[in-house]
């Protein structure tokens, strides 16, 4: 069975700049899985951040930018603030009708 | 705005049954693909289930798969989670959220609480 893997944990200064990474245990990350990307603070629902790789959901600071790097999807915060700190899961379709979500990456700034 | 609002959880025998609903508002609700997610206490997201904007086609995780049923009522604008067999791993935060195409989950409702115990 395919997992989606995440590290558990990042800690970021202030300011400073981080990537969180999304990897399949069955094989490289690529555009056609459409990585996602959402944040959860605690007590509240998923936001959205990215979608289809590098996309900007609605209101979403510039400083949120998705890629794919390697054999993963990648979140990159660039500028990190306090209010960044957070839960982030990334979602990816990983078969005919199978939406898959990470473990996520607790996120310090 | 757009906004989903779920309702119908609690608490539930082992074995028990319940059906959550969600209810939109905000947008043209056929228009668009619905999916249901749920998170266990202190844990990760999980997808559980999607259902087109015509009801057609419907797909589960294979932990919900012949136990629960997604539907819904267009007229209503109205999303449903028909969950049966239930067992003490399906307590969760159930979220409904709506799909902007396939791929990109792009509004989320607050969650239901289900809790299955004994």
């Amino acid at each position: 069975q395919t997992v989606v893997t995440q590290d558990p944990s990042f800690s970021v200064s202030p300011g400073g700049t981080v990537t969180l990474t999304c990897g399949l245990t069955s094989g490289p990350v690529s555009a056609s899985h459409y990585p996602s990307w959402y944040q959860q603070t605690p007590g509240q629902a998923p936001r959205p951040l990215i979608y289809n790789t590098d996309s900007r959901s609605s209101g979403v600071p510039d400083r949120f930018s998705g890629s794919i790097l390697g054999n993963k999807a990648a979140l990159t915060i660039t500028g990190a603030q306090a209010e960044d700190e957070a839960d982030y899961y990334c979602m990816l379709y990983v078969a005919s009708a199978i939406w898959a979500f990470g473990g996520g990456t607790k996120l310090t700034v | 705005d757009v906004q989903l609002v779920e309702s119908g959880g609690g608490l539930v025998l082992p074995g028990g049954s319940l059906k959550l609903s969600c209810a939109a508002s905000g947008f043209t609700f056929s228009n668009y693909n619905m999916n249901w997610v749920r998170q266990a206490p202190g844990k990760g997201l999980e997808w559980i289930s999607h259902i087109s904007g015509n009801s057609v086609p419907k797909f589960y995780a294979d932990s919900v798969k012949g136990r629960f049923t997604v539907s819904r009522d267009n007229r209503r604008n109205s999303l449903f989670l028909e969950m049966t067999s239930l067992r003490v791993e399906d307590t969760a935060v159930y979220y409904c959220a709506r799909g902007r195409g396939t791929f990109n989950f792009d509004n989320w409702g607050q969650g239901v609480l289900v809790t299955v115990s004994s």
